[in-house]
């Protein structure tokens, strides 16, 4: 069963600073790279999305940086508040189109 | 719009009896997830309907679950009997037609299930 592989599994940051988190996934005939981001207690809610047509989306503070010959994607937020403290989960189509999820990153961000 | 709405919210039943949960999509969408969530395995995707069909339930543990869609507008999944194993948050979530499978995925609040 194709697998997406996501790290860390949890992270801590100081306001202000960047977070990183960092998926590898497998051979996919799609193109199609969400991150979803999930508060306590609510069901998971998207992010933000690349198709890898272009290597890197931004979208306010939150970037995606794509590597399709590495067949790796990360999520970058910066200037990372208090309010961003969630489980981060990264996915990617398996060869059926249906979405992986992987692990997913709980990340604390400190004031 | 309301969002996918999920029934119970909570959900406490002993080991043995039938559990049964359900789900609105919302309207328009085409697409219907069931998701399950463990600290364990993470978030699994069971089965997905495309207009009210099932299109690949290769993630169904077992016989014990089975889900059904009679509309567009509602979906079950059972789970009969149930397992302590079977603990979980589960989640629905609808997508619109355009994308596949592949769309955004819109998730209801989920459902917390204890078998005792």
């Amino acid at each position: 069963q194709q697998q997406v592989k996501q790290s860390p599994q949890s992270l801590i940051v100081q306001k202000g600073g960047i977070s990183i988190i960092n998926c590898a996934y497998e051979n996919t005939a799609f193109d199609y790279f969400p991150w979803y981001q999930q508060f306590p207690g609510k069901g998971p809610a998207l992010l933000i999305a690349i198709r890898p047509d272009v290597s890197e989306k931004k979208e306010g503070r939150f970037t995606i940086s794509f590597n399709k010959s590495a067949k790796q994607f990360s999520l970058h937020i910066m200037d990372s508040q208090p309010g961003d403290s969630a489980t981060y989960f990264c996915a990617a189509p398996s060869n059926t189109g249906k979405l992986i999820f992987g692990q997913g990153t709980t990340l604390q961000v400190k004031p | 719009d309301a969002g996918v709405i999920q029934s119970p919210r909570h959900e406490v039943t002993e080991m043995g009896q039938e559990v049964t949960l359900r789900c609105k999509p919302i309207s328009g969408h085409d697409y219907l997830f069931w998701y399950r969530q463990t600290m364990m395995r993470g978030l699994e995707l069971l089965i997905y309907f495309n207009n009210n069909v099932p299109i690949d339930d290769s993630g169904m543990p077992e016989d014990r679950f089975s889900a059904k869609m009679p509309n567009a507008s509602f979906s079950t999944l059972k789970i009969q009997p149930s397992e302590p194993r079977d603990s979980a948050v589960y989640f629905c979530a609808s997508s619109p037609t355009s994308g596949g499978p592949n769309n955004e995925q819109f998730f209801g609040p989920g459902t917390r299930l204890t078998v005792l």
